[in-house]
């Protein structure tokens, strides 16, 4: 199983561009990587996913590297309604359960 | 579309009560996970049921039980209840479960239990 490390914390302000990188060396050749979002005493939402280069939707971008080993969420122009824990995961191809590590609370000031 | 619906919201129980959580997918999903979140260990994986078959299970004692309807709504229940169980249970629900593909899970709301 794949593990993902993220830094613990982030902290930034109204406006910025918030980049989020993880880390997962042991990435199987068919996993994808996703990116979720947690608010306190929520259920984790769906933010992005990717399997190689780079994706875009209306809220993030998602930039993995040809090796895989790393991906980069970017929020861009983040608000005060972004604070909250992101959880990257990538899953064991076929395996039917997320291991979710500590993820990164993203703390957004005025 | 309806999400994922979890009843009830917030629990209280007291030790060595059982409990039974409810958990409603969306529409056409046939999998169904539940998920442990506490602010020590995080989130941890339960058990998923596909079409009422419960197909992998995390390391959790046999206390926690599941099980799933030809509609595919599940319940999870713990019984003999411990002030360790105090959590937010989590529900999440897929088409098919397989995670690692691109499949996405949804999640509800949870179930916040709190053990006196």
């Amino acid at each position: 199983l794949a593990k993902t490390t993220q830094p613990i914390s982030m902290d930034s302000y109204e406006g910025q561009e918030v980049n989020i990188t993880c880390s997962h060396n042991n990435i199987a050749t068919n996993d994808y990587i996703t990116w979720y979002q947690q608010f306190p005493s929520q259920g984790p939402r769906f933010i992005i996913q990717g399997y190689k280069t780079k994706v875009t939707n209306e809220v993030a971008s998602l930039f993995i590297p040809a090796d895989r080993k790393s991906s980069t969420l970017s929020l861009p122009r983040v608000s005060l309604s972004d604070t909250a824990v992101y959880y990257c995961l990538v899953g064991d191809t076929g395996r039917r359960a997320l291991t979710f590590g500590s993820g990164t609370r993203l703390q957004v000031q005025p | 579309k309806a999400g994922v619906t979890q009843t009830p919201r917030y629990l209280i129980k007291t030790r060595g009560q059982q409990v039974t959580l409810s958990c409603s997918p969306i529409s056409g999903h046939r999998s169904v996970s539940w998920y442990q979140q506490t602010p020590g260990q995080g989130l941890q994986f339960l058990f998923e049921y596909f079409s009422e078959t419960q197909r992998n299970k995390g390391n959790f004692p046999g206390r926690f039980s599941g099980r799933q309807f030809s509609n595919s709504r599940s319940e999870m229940n713990v019984s003999t209840l411990e002030l360790g169980d105090s959590a937010l249970y989590l529900c999440a629900s897929s088409p098919t479960g397989l995670t690692g593909t691109n499949e996405k899970l949804f999640f509800g709301s949870g179930t916040q239990l709190s053990v006196l």
